[in-house]
């Protein structure tokens, strides 16, 4: 079973650095890249970025680019989103989602979300 | 980026109900178009992907339709399970987008 698990919930203070995981399990992970998605509270879908395992090149929106870094680790089938100092309105829950197996950029898994909370 | 327009953006319907949800792009985008389902509380569910092609596992009153710029997204009969929020998905250009989502409620 294909399966994206991310880790548990954080809050933080303006300025910390954060850095959360996606441990997927159940494919082949550098052939599938890993997206990232924000949802803030009570609020659509937003894309960040995304990453191509196999070589770690990434893509990022215009609008997270530089203000977060996408990494992965092929040798633990894990990708990474990351803060080097974060804001109040970083709060939100953060999803990965698998690129679909067609390579169509739908995003066929998701793993279940990580809630990240800013506040002073 | 291309904009996402969902209509409705709510909508209340009884179960049995035969429900349509449009998604319009702001530019052509082929058949690029994927539909989510999201509960409350839970990650998205991809339902259709490339406009019209049902994802395994998925009932088959879910169908979706469309191309260019216009596409639909319609469940044939609701069912106690199917109230949710839907989204539309572009992936012709990076970056992919969503639409604003359609909230379906309980009539």
């Amino acid at each position: 079973e294909v399966q994206l698990v991310q880790s548990g919930a954080e809050v933080k203070k303006p300025g910390e650095s954060l850095r959360i995981s996606c441990k997927t399990s159940g494919y082949s992970f550098p052939i599938y890249w890993i997206n990232w998605v924000r949802q803030m509270p009570g609020k659509g879908l937003e894309w960040l970025g995304r990453i191509d395992p196999s070589d770690s090149y990434t893509n990022y929106s215009p609008s997270f680019q530089g203000h977060v870094t996408i990494s992965s680790d092929k040798s633990i089938s894990t990708a990474y989103l990351q803060w080097n100092s974060l804001k109040a309105s970083d709060t939100a829950m953060y999803y990965c989602a698998r690129r679909h197996a067609s390579g169509t950029d739908a995003f066929d898994v998701w793993g279940q979300g990580t809630m990240v909370t800013v506040s002073s | 980026d291309i904009q996402m327009t969902q209509s409705p953006s709510s909508l209340s319907a009884s179960v049995g109900d035969r429900v349509t949800i449009s998604c319009r792009a702001s530019q052509s985008i082929g058949i690029y178009l994927h539909w989510y389902q999201q509960i409350p509380g839970k990650a998205p569910k991809l339902l259709i992907d490339t406009a019209s092609s049902l994802q395994s596992g998925v009932p088959s009153r879910f169908s979706g339709s469309g191309s260019g710029t216009e596409f639909t997204l319609t469940i044939s009969s609701l069912q106690p399970e199917d109230f949710a929020t839907y989204y539309c998905q572009q992936s012709y250009i990076t970056p992919p987008t969503f639409g604003q989502g359609t909230r379906l409620g309980i009539k």
